[in-house]
């Protein structure tokens, strides 16, 4: 069945560093990719997406990565802000025509001062 | 883009009865969503609503579920006889005609 997961799901790095957080995902048929930031209380906020044709994507401190060959996908964010601190999903559209999004379980990024 | 808005913020029911949440998306999108998220856990889909018709529903959407647009404004998710495990966040999306989907604030349900 479709599912979407994560690798850790707790990650703390120091203020300016760099964090990657990764994602796994089982569905080989999914053709869209997106990443979501949640603060608490607060809606998924979207961050940056890629399509299946596509093997990186650059935003603002931001890039995802997508790996199809062994179904990965990671978010890199660039010199982290306390304002970066959130839990993050990735999310997957996987069955063609299928609108729904299939959410992992999400990561919680702290970053430390 | 502008987001959706949704009310109430948090609702507080007794269990069985029914509660009526609402979502104000803008006049130009065309797909709607409704997911939850239960304390603590990843966000599920629910049900997408296209052209004032379900397009697609998860097994959670039962016949307890409802969604409408009544108005042609206001896009509602009706829970009719509320249990306490529907006890969670319930957030509205919406698109726009391309992949991404952009969510709302949230409602937080609380059954009692």
């Amino acid at each position: 069945g479709e599912s979407v997961g994560l690798h850790l799901p707790t990650l703390s790095v120091q203020e300016g560093d760099n964090s990657i957080i990764n994602c796994a995902y089982s569905n080989s048929a999914s053709d869209y990719f997106i990443w979501y930031k949640q603060e608490s209380g607060k809606g998924p906020q979207f961050i940056i997406d890629i399509r299946s044709n596509m093997d990186k994507r650059q935003g603002q401190r931001v890039t995802v990565l997508l790996n199809k060959t062994v179904k990965h996908l990671s978010l890199q964010i660039a010199a982290t802000q306390p304002g970066d601190s959130a839990v993050y999903f990735c999310a997957e559209k996987g069955i063609q025509g299928a609108q729904k999004l299939v959410f992992g379980q999400g990561t919680r990024l702290t970053i430390n001062p | 883009e502008p987001e959706v808005t949704q009310t109430p913020s948090h609702q507080v029911t007794q269990m069985g009865q029914e509660v009526i949440l609402r979502c104000v998306p803008i006049s130009n999108h065309l797909y709607f969503y409704w997911y939850r998220q239960i304390l603590g856990q990843k966000v599920e889909f629910l049900v997408s609503f296209y052209n004032n018709e379900i397009s697609e529903k998860s097994e959670i959407f039962d016949d307890q579920f409802s969604v409408e647009r009544p108005d042609g404004s206001n896009f509602t998710l009706k829970i009719r006889s509320t249990k306490l495990e529907d006890s969670a966040m319930y957030f509205c999306a919406r698109t726009s005609g391309f992949n991404e989907q952009f969510f709302g604030p949230g409602t937080r349900l609380t059954v009692l």
